[in-house]
């Protein structure tokens, strides 16, 4: 599978603010997913979008799957301590995934 | 409660050496994945497996090795092929009716002596 292209490739916030990260790709997919890894543990899925167009949210974190299907993005509104962490996106076609390299994220508190 | 565990949580492997990583799920799962994941980069597919008794290469196959002699289980064998082992591995699962949405579990960092 390929490699995403996900932006920034890191970040730092100030505690409160709202943050932004995206994914594209040369390839259309199926499904988006966003995930979120803390050091030395697996990734937790966040948000699955399934549909061209979608929106949707998970308390503070909002993503939606872009209308060309090469593309995502994902918000999370009001940064506080714990949203320390990678964030990946991932393209699902078929069975198999494909992975942005991540987004990291630091809050400054 | 249901979920994915995988063992153990460090691995080291001395030069030569085959060593087998455990990843089981109690979750129904049909499907399940092996990934390697380096410092900076995403995940990197190396097995998969849709159905018991069956499993497919993934992009970076080589120097590993799997079984799916269960459906809850996809151990992964690294071995002695395989140069550069040192790496946090990675089991998920899905199914068909969750939209085959990947699940993960906690991760086995291996490393070499």
């Amino acid at each position: 599978g390929q490699q995403l292209n996900q932006s920034p490739q890191s970040m730092f916030i100030q505690e409160g603010e709202d943050v932004s990260m995206n994914c594209t790709s040369s390839s259309i997919f199926n499904t988006w997913l966003w995930y979120k890894q803390d050091p030395g543990e697996g990734p937790v899925l966040l948000i699955a979008l399934y549909k061209a167009g979608e929106l949707t949210s998970n308390g503070r974190l909002t993503a939606q799957f872009g209308i060309t299907r090469k593309d995502s993005f994902l918000n999370i509104s009001a940064s506080i301590p714990s949203d320390v962490g990678i964030y990946f996106c991932a393209g699902q076609a078929d069975y198999k995934l494909s992975f942005g390299a991540g987004t990291t994220v630091t809050v400054r508190a | 409660d249901g979920g994915i565990t995988q063992s153990p949580k460090y691995l080291f492997r001395k030069e030569g050496q085959n060593v087998t990583l455990s990843c089981e799920q109690n979750l129904n799962h049909d499907a399940m994945y092996w990934y390697r994941q380096d410092p900076g980069q995403g995940l990197r597919l190396i097995y998969y497996s849709q159905i018991v008794n069956d499993f497919q290469k993934g992009d970076i196959a080589e120097g590993y090795s799997v079984s799916r002699e269960k459906k809850e289980s996809f151990p992964l064998t690294v071995t002695s092929a395989q140069k550069n082992p040192t790496a946090f591995y990675l089991c998920a699962s899905s199914s068909a009716t969750g939209g085959e949405t990947q699940y993960f579990g906690p991760g086995t960092r291996l490393l070499v002596l």
